[in-house]
C-alpha cells in the first residue's frame, strides 16, 4: 500500500529558483492537503483541495501555487523561492477528517 | 494568536509507566480532536481521536481525555515502550470543519527509556 507518495525526498534551491512538489495517493481520498513544518512549530496549511479541479488558500499560501487536475495528484508549485520556504513540506489525503500525510520534503533555499 | 498549545515540549519516561501529553486550546468552537505521531523523517500517522460530546476514547495502550470546561486534552499511554519515543501532535478542528480546519500544536517530544 503506498498511501501518499511524495518527490523529492530533499532538495537545495537557489534563491529565485522554482521547482514543483510531487504529491501522489492512492486511497481516492477527495481532500488533499499541503502543509509546511518549519522547526519547533506545529503544521500550517499552505494549500488544500477537495476534490479535482477545486483548490482553495491555506493559512499560509504566499509563495505557492497549486492544481488538482486528477484526484490522485496534487503538485505544489514554487515559483520565486525565498530563504523563508526552508521548511519540511508535507502532502496528505484524507477521506473526512483523519488526514494520512506522506514522509516529507525537505527544501532548502539557500 | 496560538489556538492550540502544547506547553510541554519534551517529556522523559521510564518504559513500563504513563507517559501524558498535554494540550490546551483556545478556541471554544473547537468540536473534534486528534493527536498524530510523528518520528524523525517520516510524517505524522493518526494515533487517536475523541468528539466534543464524549469525556475519554480509548484505543489499546492510548486514551485520550477531554475537559470542555477547562479547554484541556490530555492523551495518556500506558505502558510506556521505547517504541513510542517519537513527536506527538495535538490538532483540532471547529464544526463543519474537515481537515483543512486543523489547527496543530507544535508538538511534545516524547522520549520513553529502557
Amino acid at each position: 500500500n503506498a498511501g501518499v507518495t511524495q518527490t523529492p525526498k530533499f532538495r537545495i534551491l537557489k534563491i529565485g529558483q522554482s521547482m514543483t512538489l510531487q504529491c501522489t495517493q492512492d486511497m481516492n481520498h477527495n481532500y488533499m492537503y499541503w502543509y509546511r513544518q518549519d522547526p519547533g512549530m506545529g503544521l500550517k496549511l499552505i494549500y488544500y483541495s477537495v476534490g479535482a479541479g477545486i483548490t482553495d488558500k491555506g493559512e499560509v499560501p504566499n509563495g505557492y501555487n497549486v492544481s488538482r487536475s486528477t484526484t490522485e495528484d496534487f503538485p505544489l508549485r514554487l515559483e520565486l523561492a525565498a530563504p523563508s520556504q526552508t521548511s519540511v513540506y508535507f502532502c496528505a489525503s484524507s477521506p473526512g477528517l483523519e488526514a494520512f500525510f506522506g514522509q516529507g520534503t525537505r527544501l532548502t533555499v539557500v | 494568536d496560538q489556538q492550540v498549545k502544547q506547553n510541554s515540549p519534551s517529556l522523559s519516561v521510564q518504559e513500563g509507566r504513563i507517559s501524558i501529553l498535554n494540550c490546551d486550546y483556545t478556541n471554544s468552537m473547537f468540536d473534534y480532536f486528534l493527536w498524530y505521531k510523528k518520528y524523525p523523517a517520516e510524517g505524522p500517522t493518526f494515533l487517536i481521536s475523541i468528539s466534543s460530546i464524549k469525556d475519554k476514547n480509548e484505543d489499546g495502550r492510548f486514551t485520550v481525555f477531554l475537559n470542555k470546561s477547562a479547554k484541556h486534552l490530555s492523551l495518556h499511554i500506558v505502558p510506556s515502550q521505547p517504541g513510542d519515543s517519537a513527536v506527538y501532535f495535538c490538532a483540532a478542528s471547529g464544526p463543519q470543519g474537515g481537515s483543512e480546519k486543523l489547527v496543530f500544536g507544535k508538538g511534545t517530544k516524547l522520549t520513553v527509556n529502557p
